[in-house]
Formats: C-alpha cells, structure tokens, sequence
C-alpha cells in the first residue's frame, strides 16, 4: 500500500500568514491522483483539493495544491480564523486508499 | 441534496459484533464505488473498506481482514459494515463515504456513527 507522510505535524501560524503543507507518498502517485481535506473539531472532513491543484466546488482561491509522483503541497496562502483545522492527504490511485496522519496549523 | 446516514452505532463488550448501516439518498447508490473510513479518538482518517458498485469487488483492511465485511443492498440504497470480534482498538467513528474517485469530483461524507468497544 502507499504510506502517505505528512509533515510538519503542526504548523503554529497567525492569521494572515502563508502556510505550507507537505504530503511525501512512499511510491509515485499516478496521474496525480492525490486530494486535501480539511477537517474541524467534530466535523466531517471536507473536500480542499483532487487531482493534486484542482479546488473542489466552493473552495476559496487562497488554497492551491501543486506536486506530482511522490512530493505533494498544499499552500494556503493567507490564513483565515476559520482555516485553522488539521489538514489530511489522501491518495486513491491505487487500493487500498490511504491517508497521510494530518497536519494541524493551530493559532500561534 | 445528497445524504448519507450511519446508524448501528454503540457500547459493545470486546469480543462483540455491530452492523453498521450507511442509508443513501440523493444519488444512485448503485453507480457508486463506497468507503467506510474511521477516526479512532484524537486519530487520523483511516480506509476501513470499499465496495465497488455492484458490490462485486470489496476490500478490507489488513487491521480488520476476516473480522469486518462490506456489502451492500443496492436496491435498498444501503451500505453495511458487518464487523465481529471487535477489540477496543476497532473505537472510533465510522463514516460512510462517497469519495472522489478518477474521472469524479463528487465526494460526500455522512456524519459519522460512533462505535465504542469496551468491558
């Protein structure tokens, strides 16, 4: 299966400021298939990022993901209070699905 | 509007069995590849179990292979997760999902149903 390893484990960040998530997959990731998900306290995760840089349907134009093969991003590029959320990679090229363990930018 | 329902959550002694159900509505179920995900307390997300549209092509875990079973009822619009011999680390909330797939954006979570393992 393909681990997925985030990094950093927490991002301490002030609001305004540009964050950078990493998703390094232990092989190459086909055809980018590589999402981003945000999740909040006692929600369910949502839908940020498919195809590695493509926004899914309402998402604001502050997030953007770029990557390809193994080495993957996510960048939001100023911090909203309501970004403020742990962060999960997931790739579906190959079963089983898997997820990264999640990056929480927390305010600093 | 598309809703995906989890019931059959609860308290269960180890060693116990649930079934979990995922009601559909909004979308036909029969098009779509599922997921089960769970979130252990303070976890991540973790793939549980997919089930292809017709349910002929299934897969588990490793952590859960011979103990948990996915199947479905296509034309009840309803998923399952029939899971034995539970352990206190199978603890966690467990989704039904519609996820983004090649050639699809859609991607739908239900709320969760919490399933505890414990004496």
């Amino acid at each position: 299966e393909i681990v997925l390893t985030q990094s950093p484990g927490t991002l301490s960040l002030s609001p305004g400021e540009g964050a950078t998530l990493s998703c390094r997959a232990s092989q190459s990731v086909s055809s980018s298939y590589l999402a981003w998900y945000q999740q909040k306290p006692g929600q369910t995760p949502r839908l940020l990022i498919y195809g590695a840089s493509s926004r899914a349907t309402g998402i604001p134009d502050r997030f953007s993901g770029s990557g390809s093969g193994t080495d993957f991003t996510l960048s939001i590029s100023r911090l909203e209070p309501e970004d403020f959320a742990v962060y999960y990679c997931h790739q579906y090229d190959s079963s089983p699905r898997t997820f990264g363990q999640g990056t929480k930018v927390e305010i600093k | 509007e598309v809703q995906l329902v989890e019931s059959g959550g609860g308290l269960i002694q180890p060693g116990g069995s649930l079934r979990l159900s995922c009601a559909a509505s909004g979308f036909t179920l029969s098009n779509s590849w599922m997921y089960w995900v769970r979130q252990g307390p303070g976890k991540g997300l973790v793939g549980v179990a997919y089930s292809s549209s017709d349910g002929s092509i299934t897969g588990h875990a490793d952590s859960v292979k011979g103990r948990f079973t996915i199947s479905r009822d296509n034309a009840r619009n309803t998923l399952y997760l029939q899971m034995n011999s539970l352990r206190a680390e199978d603890t966690a909330v467990y989704y039904c999902a519609k996820l983004v797939r090649r050639g699809s954006r859609d991607d739908y979570w239900g709320q969760g149903t919490l399933v505890t393992v414990s004496s």
